[in-house]
């Protein structure tokens, strides 16, 4: 079965204090692994895809990266609008659903 | 242009009723998905729609969740005889369904209280 773990389960930092979100992954044939954001009373809002052992995506002050067992979500000087809860999802070969982590709630104190 | 649509954002209902809920995916997208939110919990997959294709339903929880999308476009997701522990908020995503297109844009979901 596949499986997502998420850590930590929250995170408090000081505006500017940079830090990383951590996604390990247990799965049979990784299609794609992707991060979403989500604010409260909302939908996750689509941030990165990565396929790929190695890769790497930036957005902003995001950047997200992939290794065979983990992804990592690293946010560089973090300004108080970041602060949301950030998922992670897996998509495996011949499979349409995407698998959730329970998330990290990252709160950015100014 | 238009995000997914959902329908109501708030529904309190009693033990034992019948509740539908609506989703309208982004205009031209194919793929159509719910998922469930428990408080504490991850996303659940419920259901997924690809086209005229037969749905994807391996993630109902009980025969008293059912789902229809009419037109390849709107979708209903309907929970009979409703329990407490079906309270959650049900988020429907869609998705373009092309090659190498795997993003999955969700909506805002509806937040079900069972009384």
């Amino acid at each position: 079965e596949d499986q997502v773990t998420q850590s930590p389960e929250a995170l408090r930092l000081q505006e500017g204090e940079s830090s990383s979100l951590n996604c390990s992954y247990t799965v049979s044939g990784l299609r794609g692994l992707f991060w979403y954001r989500q604010d409260p009373g909302k939908g996750p809002e689509f941030l990165f895809t990565l396929y790929s052992a190695g890769e790497e995506k930036e957005k902003e002050r995001l950047k997200a990266t992939l290794t065979k067992k983990e992804s990592f979500l690293h946010i560089t000087a973090p300004k108080p609008e970041d602060s949301a809860t950030y998922l992670c999802a897996v998509r495996t070969f011949g499979n349409e659903k995407l698998t959730f982590g329970t998330g990290t709630r990252l709160t950015i104190i100014p | 242009g238009a995000g997914v649509s959902q329908s109501p954002s708030n529904k309190v209902t009693e033990k034992g009723k019948d509740v539908e809920l609506r989703c309208d995916p982004i205009s031209g997208h194919t793929a159509l998905y719910w998922y469930r939110q428990s408080l504490g919990q991850g996303l659940e997959f419920l259901i997924y729609f690809q086209g005229n294709s037969a749905p994807d339903k391996s993630g109902l929880p009980s025969d008293r969740f059912s789902a229809e999308r009419t037109g390849g476009s709107v979708s209903t997701l309907t929970i009979q005889r409703t329990q407490q522990e079906d309270s959650a908020v049900y988020l429907c995503a869609s998705s373009s369904g092309g090659a190498g297109s795997d993003e999955q844009y969700f909506g805002p979901g509806t937040r079900l209280t069972v009384t």
